[in-house]
């Protein structure tokens, strides 16, 4: 069965613009996830989605950072306007029940510098 | 709440040697806990996960762990390094319907 599918693999962008990662789950997995990795650290979950329902988004930097999943397949993540810090692998994830013994496919990640 | 602590950021081992990295987890919740690997470049993949049952747990590529509830460890070992196990790894905890709470990850090195 085909995997996650992330786009773009790299970006790189200035501080203040834009950017958007778009994920497609595997087909028919209910749960999807956006977490964050910075360089030296673990993964840390930004938001969690139930089908096109926000589960948790308790780690989402609001103010700049959104995340939509409308017809709950496939998701993207918007940063506006970027920081320096936000510079990381952005990793999409989907579990096809969402309980906390299902195993999480994560896809390749996209890595995103801010100049 | 939920934690995973994975001592040891870099280990290096020789090819053919034991290798053990550590987790320790903190939950309020009976755990499920996973551990995945990361090879350059790459998304994160399963090796294995403890949900209830059997408290020693076989995964892929040699990997096992067991689940110590007294030590609240969950410590992953192989009996014999292969140079392609070199990766990171990464100790990870759910519970009650949350997502996994990774650790910082445990890099480890096979030396020819």
């Amino acid at each position: 069965e085909a995997g996650v599918a992330q786009s773009p693999r790299y970006k790189i962008i200035e501080k203040r613009q834009s950017v958007a990662f778009w994920c497609n789950p595997i087909s028919g997995h209910a749960t999807l996830y956006w977490y964050q990795q910075i360089l030296g650290q673990g993964p840390k979950l930004l938001i969690q989605f139930q089908n096109n329902g926000v589960v948790d988004d308790s780690q989402l930097p609001k103010d700049r950072f959104s995340a939509e999943r409308l017809k709950g397949v496939d998701s993207t993540l918007k940063i506006q306007p970027a920081k320096l810090e936000d510079s990381a692998v952005y990793l999409c994830a989907s579990s096809d029940d969402g309980t906390e013994n299902t195993e999480a496919f994560f896809g390749q990640g996209t890595r995103l510098t801010v100049v | 709440a939920q934690s995973v602590t994975q001592l040891g950021s870099h280990v290096s081992v020789s090819e053919g040697a034991l290798v053990l990295l550590r987790c320790n987890y903190s939950s309020s919740v009976p755990p499920y806990l996973f551990w995945y690997v990361q090879y350059p470049n790459q998304g994160l993949q399963l090796l294995l996960k403890y949900t209830t049952g059997a408290t020693l747990v076989k995964g892929i590529n040699g990997f096992e762990a067991e689940f110590k509830k007294s030590e609240t460890s969950f410590h992953l070992t192989k009996p014999s390094a292969h140079m392609s196990d070199a990766a990171e790894y990464f100790c990870a905890v759910s519970s009650r319907r949350r997502a996994l709470t990774f650790g910082s990850g445990t890099r480890l090195q096979v030396q020819p």
